[in-house]
Formats: C-alpha cells, structure tokens, sequence
C-alpha cells in the first residue's frame, strides 16, 4: 500500500516567514494530494489539493508544488501569520480504485513565533 | 448546508465492551469514511462506503466494523475494546468515492478505553 513521509515534525517560524514542509510518496500510482489543517481540538479542514496533471497551484498565502518524478510534494505558506499556528497533514490517494482511501502522513506542527 | 455530524462526541467503555460511533454526511453526499486518529499513529483510514457498500478497507482488525444506510448515514462498531483503541474516531464525507474528491471531516468521536 501507500506511504507517505512528512516533514519536519515540528516547524517554528518568525511571524511574516516562509513555512515549507515536504512530503514523499511510495506509490506511483497516487494522483491526489490534499494538504489538511488541523487547529487543537478540531477537525482536519482541507486548505489546499493538487492532482498529478498540475505542477503547482496557489491559493493567496498558500502554494503547493508536486514533483511525480520525483514523488514529493510540498506546502508552502508565505508570510505566516499566528492563526496558521495548528497541525498539517498532507495526504495521497489514487483517483479511480485502490483500497487504501487516503494515506495521511504523520503530521507538522507548525509554530508561528511572534 | 448541515456538516458531518458526529455522535457521541465523548465516552468511555472499559476493556472488552463494544462501542458503535454514528455518522451524519453533508445532504447529498454518498460516500462517508472512517479515520483513527492517535498521537503516535496519526490519521489512519478504517473504512469507506459507498452507497451502502464498503468500497475501501484499512489495515485494521476485524474487531472494527461498520455500514451505512439508504439515507447514507454510517456507524462504526469495536468489539471487545482495547486499551489501545483509545483514539480521535474521525467520520468524513465527500459527493463521490474517497478517489479525488475532496473529504469534509466532521468534529470527531473522542473514545476512552479504561
């Protein structure tokens, strides 16, 4: 089955910085990628998704860029601000089968330092 | 538009009882999925259904079971609880199949096994 690694674990940046965090894949066949936020006590609310026909897309602050060759894909978020404090959890999936649903990585907990 | 509707949002069971967690999807939505979450394995995919029909299945024992009714709604069942089940039971809905298309979490199922 799939398998996806995230990192870092745990990213603490200065307020108005960049944050990138990267994810791999092991299975070639995989062709979605949603990026998830997690606030403390809440639910995973998907910020952001990329299909494997797309090299990069961007939603104001956020930014996804996905390499199949390579199979990684990463998060950006530019100018970071306190709320993008929480969790985020990249995913994979195989658009059209496979049995797996999404394959979460572990996590980012991403601190945004004032 | 109604969120996915999580019940009950908190109990606790002792070892070797069973627990069933229910599930509301967003009006509209067929297919719902069912996702562990702990602090050391993360976010793991348990089940997908589908019009009534378990399409996709996680790596989990048989000991967790689940179904959905003709109005979409699932339940998920654990039998003879463990200690380790204690988790974040995480329900999701999305138009189609878990393949590409985006999943909308609902607030979660806090489970405590004592």
């Amino acid at each position: 089955g799939e398998n996806v690694e995230q990192h870092p674990s745990t990213l603490s940046v200065q307020e108005g910085d960049s944050a990138v965090i990267k994810c791999t894949y092991s299975d070639s066949a995989s062709n979605y990628f949603p990026w998830y936020k997690q606030e403390l006590g809440k639910r995973p609310q998907l910020i952001i998704d990329i299909r494997s026909n797309v090299g990069e897309k961007k939603d104001q602050r956020i930014a996804v860029t996905l390499n199949k060759t390579a199979k990684h894909f990463s998060l950006h978020i530019t100018e970071t601000q306190p709320e993008d404090s929480a969790v985020y959890f990249c995913a994979a999936s195989t658009v059209g089968g496979g049995a797996d649903g999404l394959t979460f990585g572990k996590g980012t907990h991403l601190i945004i330092q004032p | 538009k109604a969120g996915v509707t999580q019940t009950p949002r908190y109990l606790i069971k002792t070892r070797g009882q069973q627990v069933t967690l229910s599930c509301s999807p967003i009006s509209g939505h067929r297919s719902v999925s069912w996702y562990q979450q702990t602090p050391g394995q993360g976010l793991q995919f348990l089940f997908e259904y589908f019009s009534e029909t378990q399409r996709n299945k996680g790596n989990f024992p048989g000991r967790f079971s689940g179904r959905q009714f003709s109005n979409s709604r699932s339940e998920m069942n654990v039998s003879t609880l463990e200690l380790g089940d204690s988790a974040l039971y995480l329900c999701a809905s999305s138009a189609g199949t878990l393949t590409g298309n985006t999943i909308y979490f609902g607030e979660g199922s806090w489970l405590t096994v004592v």
